[in-house]
């Protein structure tokens, strides 16, 4: 099957940074999601990769190598209200999408 | 109200009973999707549709019927709800094809089975 592998908790330090990872099965790859889901919500997009490499946005960056089946979420400068779960997702070319089961951040002051 | 809603937000049901989730959108996209989310799984299709009167099967259908006679409506029915099918549900839309598009999320539907 397609597994998606990520930790299940990490805890960081507010203000510091954290990467969070991702790794999956390379064969029909189409692209990868990364979306934050805070407790009792719904899972809201963060980012989008296609191509290999690093895209930032802000004080998050999203980074993904193709050939690795390797993508991580990196947030930098954290927040308290960056405590959440974050779901790394890939799209394979049979249109299916297929969701990792999350990693909770916890944040501590 | 713009976006994606669903109906109920919260449910409680006994096994055997017939159960309809409402979802909403106000974007005409054309894909929508229903998805459960349980403690250690990711999110698990359930049903998605392609567009009015085009429905598919998911990862795990058994136990939920879905129809769509119009762009913005999605419900999903347990046609006989049992305990297992206690879950968070939600629906989703996106413009494109799943995996290829950034999908919108309702805000789900906390669903209890006794």
């Amino acid at each position: 099957g397609q597994n998606i592998d990520q930790p299940t908790e990490m805890t960081a330090t507010e203000g510091a940074i954290v990467q969070i990872n991702c790794t999956y099965q390379t064969s029909g790859f189409n692209g990868l999601f990364w979306y934050q889901q805070h407790a009792g919500e719904a899972p809201t997009f963060l980012s989008y990769n296609v191509l290999d490499g690093l895209e930032e946005k802000g004080r998050f960056s999203s980074f993904l190598s193709r050939s690795k089946g390797y993508s991580y979420l990196l947030l930098k400068e954290l927040q308290m209200k960056d405590s959440a779960s974050y779901l790394c997702a890939v799209g394979y070319s049979n249109y299916q999408l297929i969701w990792g089961a999350g990693t909770k951040l916890i944040i501590k002051p | 109200d713009a976006g994606i809603t669903q109906s109920p937000r919260y449910k409680i049901t006994e096994t055997g009973r017939q159960v309809t989730l409402m979802c909403h959108q106000t974007w005409s996209h054309s894909y929508m999707f229903w998805y459960r989310q349980d403690l250690g799984h990711g999110l698990r299709l359930i049903y998605y549709s392609a567009a009015a009167d085009i429905t598919d099967k998911g990862e795990v259908p058994d136990g939920y019927v879905v129809s769509r006679s119009k762009t913005e409506n999605f419900p999903l029915t347990l046609e006989s709800a049992t305990r297992s099918q206690t879950s968070v549900y939600f629906c989703a839309s996106s413009e494109g094809l799943a995996g290829a598009a950034e999908q919108f999320f309702g805000p789900g539907t906390r669903l209890t089975v006794l």
